[in-house]
């Protein structure tokens, strides 16, 4: 898997978009990059996946860099219930190697205010 | 459209004991993957599994555990003679195509080794 960066924690106020940076420096060109979350004591959960172009569901947009390297996930109106931990996962699927193992990393803990 | 289940939500075992946990992925889905969650940890993938067959088992130790997904029934994780440092919450996602990154997650068992 390509080596993912993202910042241990960030705050954001009810309401207010919350924008979660992920580095990915060393991904090549047919990698994914795919954003999980878990809330407290819960299973995770599949947010949104890209990879190239921007992409946008009911849950979230993933906006990814032209050279690849970084992307951001945008929670448009966080709400209390968006208070999580957020992972950013780019599975190397060179020549089939993935197979779905998904590699978590300590993802950033997203904390939303009221 | 009822999503992963697993099955107890909690467990408790003696040292010693044999602790059996079972995953239903969701309808139409035939790839089964573990994972374990340490207190503390990250999220560490275990074993994917097809219908009657194991796929990747690159993260399962070496000792005492087992998996199975039958054609027929739930997926079965299967810890013999547990000891205090299997306690973790163990989850089971689901997907639908092979090796898929897109996957699903169940709400995941809480092993207790006393």
């Amino acid at each position: 898997d390509a080596k993912t960066t993202q910042p241990t924690s960030m705050d954001c106020a009810e309401g207010r978009a919350a924008n979660l940076p992920c580095n990915h420096s060393t991904i090549s060109g047919n990698e994914y990059v795919y954003w999980y979350r878990q809330i407290h004591s819960q299973g995770p959960q599949y947010i949104i996946h890209g990879l190239k172009n921007n992409e946008t569901n009911e849950m979230a947009s993933l906006i990814i860099t032209e050279d690849r390297k970084s992307s951001t996930l945008i929670l448009p109106h966080a709400t209390l219930r968006d208070t999580a931990v957020y992972y950013c996962i780019a599975p190397s699927n060179a020549g089939g190697t993935s197979y779905g193992k998904l590699t978590f990393g300590q993802g950033t803990i997203l904390t939303v205010h009221p | 459209n009822a999503g992963v289940m697993q099955n107890p939500r909690h467990l408790v075992r003696r040292r010693g004991q044999e602790a059996r946990l079972r995953c239903s992925p969701m309808k139409g889905h035939s790839h089964v993957y573990w994972y374990r969650q340490l207190p503390e940890e990250g999220l560490k993938f275990m074993v994917y599994l097809q219908k009657e067959n194991i796929i990747d088992e690159s993260g399962m130790p070496k000792e005492r555990f087992s998996a199975e997904f039958p054609k027929e029934g739930p997926s079965i994780l299967r810890i013999q003679q547990v000891v205090r440092g299997d306690s973790a919450a163990y989850f089971c996602a689901s997907s639908l195509r092979t090796g898929a990154e897109t996957q699903y997650f169940g709400p995941g068992t809480r092993l207790l080794v006393l």
